[in-house]
Formats: structure tokens, sequence, C-alpha cells
């Protein structure tokens, strides 16, 4: 089955750059989604098929996604930034179809 | 767009439980759906998803042959029904819907807020 890997943490300091990674077996063929969880609360989804940003979702949210890594990069981090991240793509097999999601990354604000 | 579970509860191992997703705001038929778990402290693991027209439906080979995902688009609500139900199914579940029409394949763009299953005797 396919898998995605995710670091478990990633710290920044307010301001910084934060780049959270997605690795997987040809990951730059796939379309990856990329979800925000902060606590108590249900997943969002900041970016999609890669690098597009759903309405309402800041600029400073990106992805890129080629070769065997896909990339969150969250620009000028803001304490309310503070989440988990989940990457996530579809995984055809055969007759079936699954989705996939990473292991999720914590980011912490420092 | 609005998505509300419900059914969540305490069941004891072995046991049943039907989950219901009320949605509103979109043209439900449209949209695929899926249904997404989280164990409490854990990731996100994706569960089941049907099509537009709930004639396509997909499994999880964790939940396979125990869970039954369908709608009913003239109630616009979601629905899966969990049998021979597991402590490994504690978790709480979410709906999600297709970001895109018509498509299966797609990005989950909207959730609900979930609904809590414990499995415990």
């Amino acid at each position: 089955s396919y898998v995605l890997t995710q670091p478990p943490s990633v710290s920044v300091a307010p301001g910084q750059t934060a780049r959270i990674t997605c690795g997987g077996n040809n990951i730059g063929s796939k379309s990856l989604h990329w979800y925000q969880q902060k606590p108590g609360q249900a997943p969002v989804l900041v970016v999609y098929d890669d690098s597009d940003r759903p309405s309402g979702i800041p600029a400073r949210f990106s992805g890129s996604n080629s070769g065997n890594t896909a990339t969150l990069t969250i620009s000028w981090v803001e304490a309310g930034d503070e989440a988990d991240y989940y990457c996530q793509v579809w995984e055809p097999s055969g007759a079936r179809l699954y989705v996939v999601f990473g292991g999720g990354t914590k980011l912490t604000v420092l | 767009v609005q998505l509300l579970e419900s059914g969540g509860g305490l069941v004891q191992p072995g046991g049943s439980l039907r989950l219901s997703c009320a949605a509103s705001g979109f043209t439900f038929s449209n949209y695929a759906m899926s249904w997404v778990r989280q164990a409490p402290g854990k990731g996100l693991e994706w569960v089941s998803a049907i099509s537009g027209t709930g004639a396509t439906t997909y499994y999880a080979d964790s939940v396979k042959g125990r869970f039954t995902i369908s709608r009913d688009n003239s109630k616009n609500t979601l629905y899966v029904e969990m049998n021979s139900l597991r402590a490994e199914d504690t978790a709480v579940y979410y709906c999600a819907k297709a970001g895109i029409n018509v498509a299966v394949i797609a990005p989950l763009d909207y959730w609900g807020q979930g609904t809590l299953v414990t499995v415990s005797s």
C-alpha cells in the first residue's frame, strides 16, 4: 500500500517560513492535498492539487510537489498557524480506490 | 455548505451503530462523499467513500466487510452502518465532501464537526 511520510513536528518562530514535507514514492505524479487541523476542530483544506489554494486561504500558504517529495510552505508564520498538518492523495489499486493520509506534522510556533 | 454528523455514542464490542451526516448548502447528489475517522490523539484515517449517485463505493481494508456506506439523495443525507465494532474503531468520525462536481477523486473541501464513537465494554 502507498505510504506518505511526514516529520512528526516542525518548529518555527513567528514571521519566519515553515516548510512541512510529505514523502512518497513518485509522489510528484499524484495530486497532493494539504489539510490544517487545529485542536478540537475539523480539518480544513489549505492547499489542493499540489499548489492551489481554496478561497479564503491566505497566500502565505503555498505548495509544491516533485519527485518523491511534496512541500507545504507557510510564509510569515503567525501564532494562529499552530496546528497539525496532513498531506493526502487518492491511490488507485486495481479496481479499488483508497485515500491515503500522511501521519501528520505538528507545527509549533515558538 | 454545512455537514452535521450524528449517531455516535458508546457501543459494546461486537455491536452496531449507524452514523448520519446531514448536508446542506450544495447540490448533494452532485458530489461524492467520504467518511474519515480520527482515533484519540492519532492522525486522520480514511474509512469509506461513495459516488454522488451512490452506485460506487470504496472502503479502507480495516473496515471492508464490516462497514457499509450509503446515501439518500432525497434526504441530503450520508450514512455509514458499522457492524462488528472493535475497540480500535473508537474515533471521531467526520463526513467530508468532495471538492469537484461528479468526481470521486478530489480533495475533501468541507468537513463536518465529527461525532464520537466509543467501542468499550
